[in-house]
């Protein structure tokens, strides 16, 4: 089935230092979410991209969609201790039988932690 | 507040023994949804919901039940809980999974719900 690949699984940094999180799917897709869960808590939307090659910055944040609308990644520039926790790509696939029939993916999440 | 509860929020429990996990969201949205997270394998669908009276399997389903008898609420039934599915339990919603709108097709996440089966 419909599979979202994220990588690394893990990623500790020093703060200050750079870190970047990798989502690919098989199949083309309609949007790519992240989201990211901050210890004992629970998911939170971070952005949404739909265009193809699209790029979006949220502060220290920059999110790509790839010209194929396959593959998505997420940087974040000088880390600081306030970015550790686990983000999540969720792609957006249209189903095969048309019509309205969406279904959203998760990848396993990279978690981020960060060495003061 | 805009805002997903689910309870309980914490639940040990034998095995064998019923139990539900309710949810319940207040932002009038048509899509539900279940995920359980287990280290090192993300989140999981079990069950979605495209509108009242709509349900279907998700990805992990064997074990769980779900219903949608109303828009607000999406409770997940364990019939007959095992070990295996001790894990971390999360309520989703948005507005519509299939509009591409702005935000329309975001999730909104519950607090989780924690279960242990022994």
């Amino acid at each position: 089935g419909q599979q979202v690949m994220q990588i690394p699984q893990y990623q500790h940094v020093q703060e200050g230092e750079d870190f970047t999180t990798y989502c690919n799917s098989s199949t083309t897709l309609s949007n790519i979410q992240w989201y990211k869960q901050r210890p004992g808590g629970h998911p939170v939307f971070l952005i949404q991209l739909v265009k193809s090659g699209e790029v979006k910055k949220q502060k220290r944040l920059t999110f790509q969609f790839g010209e194929a609308k396959k593959n998505s990644s997420l940087h974040i520039t000088a880390t600081q201790t306030t970015d550790v926790g686990t983000y999540f790509c969720a792609g957006l696939l249209e189903g095969s039988s048309g019509g309205s029939n969406y279904k959203l993916t998760f990848g396993k999440g990279t978690l981020l932690t960060v060495n003061p | 507040e805009a805002q997903v509860t689910q309870n309980p929020r914490y639940l040990i429990t034998v095995t064998g023994k019923k139990l539900t996990v309710t949810c319940s969201q207040n932002m009038n949205h048509e899509y539900m949804s279940w995920y359980r997270q287990d280290p090192g394998l993300g989140l999981r669908q079990i069950y979605y919901s495209m509108n009242v009276e709509v349900t279907d399997k998700g990805d992990v389903p064997e074990g769980y039940k779900v219903s949608r008898k109303e828009k607000r609420n999406f409770p997940l039934i364990l019939e007959s809980p095992s070990p295996n599915q001790t894990s971390l339990y999360f309520c989703a919603s948005s507005l519509s999974i299939h509009l591409m709108s702005s935000g329309a097709n975001v999730l909104t996440f519950g607090a989780g719900s924690r279960l242990t089966v022994l």
